[in-house]
């Protein structure tokens, strides 16, 4: 398995243009999630999905779009983006279960720089 | 509204040494899970440690142990016998409820720990 993947690794974007941040997993994961990491605040939430056609918001959605087609892909639009999203952005999956037990499992991130 | 909080920003520990990084949360819920990640230099999340709001003994894992404290809601994570390759980002993180609720996390906003030689 290649677990959850990440494309690109590393993007330089000027203010008003739109990108897609790609994340695919390979897990059979229902749970996909959208995470940004800012120096000192740790990682916050953007979107998340509990299966496929099925999305919400989480704590920083604005200026952020997802849809989720398939149960492997989950991707992020920039639709304009800003150097406030400047960031590294990861992507995270986990499967369903009644215990509490389950952790995620993390892309290994895109770094984002919008000029 | 749920909250973790490090108040550690940096620590610094000699080789072979235990060290303690505090993690403290708010939640109104009962029913809550809590759990580590580390962050290397290289960037990725590496999960290290998970201990369940109903879970009686303190969870361990090999090096990594958690000092549980469920009414002072803090859970303290404790490396032993520290190793220069745990110099990283440690991060502490929250969701809440039972079942797994979509994956949401909450994250606190990190300690950075430094393994001297």
């Amino acid at each position: 398995n290649a677990g959850v993947t990440q494309t690109p690794k590393f993007q330089v974007l000027k203010t008003g243009q739109s990108m897609t941040l790609q994340c695919a997993q390979d897990m059979n994961h229902e749970y996909m999630s959208w995470y940004r990491q800012d120096p000192g605040m740790g990682l916050r939430l953007i979107h998340y999905s509990v299966g496929a056609g099925i999305t919400d918001q989480g704590e920083v959605p604005n200026g952020y779009n997802v849809s989720r087609s398939t149960t492997e892909d989950f991707p992020l639009r920039l639709l304009s983006a800003a150097p406030s999203q400047t960031s590294v952005y990861f992507c995270a999956s986990s499967y369903y279960t009644s215990g509490a037990r389950v952790t995620q499992y993390f892309g290994p991130g895109t770094r984002l720089l919008v000029l | 509204a749920q909250k973790i909080t490090q108040t550690q920003p940096g620590m610094f520990v000699q080789e072979k040494e235990a060290v303690t990084l505090d993690c403290t949360y708010d939640t109104s819920d009962q029913s809550y899970g809590l759990f580590w990640y580390k962050q290397p230099s290289s960037g990725e999340m590496i999960f290290l440690i998970y201990q369940g709001s109903y879970d009686e003994q303190n969870a361990t894992e090999g090096r990594y142990s958690l000092n549980f404290q469920k009414a002072r809601k803090s859970t303290n994570l404790v490396i032993s016998a520290s190793q220069l390759g745990d110099s990283a980002m440690y991060f502490c993180a929250m969701r809440e409820g039972i079942y797994n609720q979509g994956g949401k996390l909450i994250f606190g906003q990190g300690t950075e720990l430094s393994v001297k030689p």
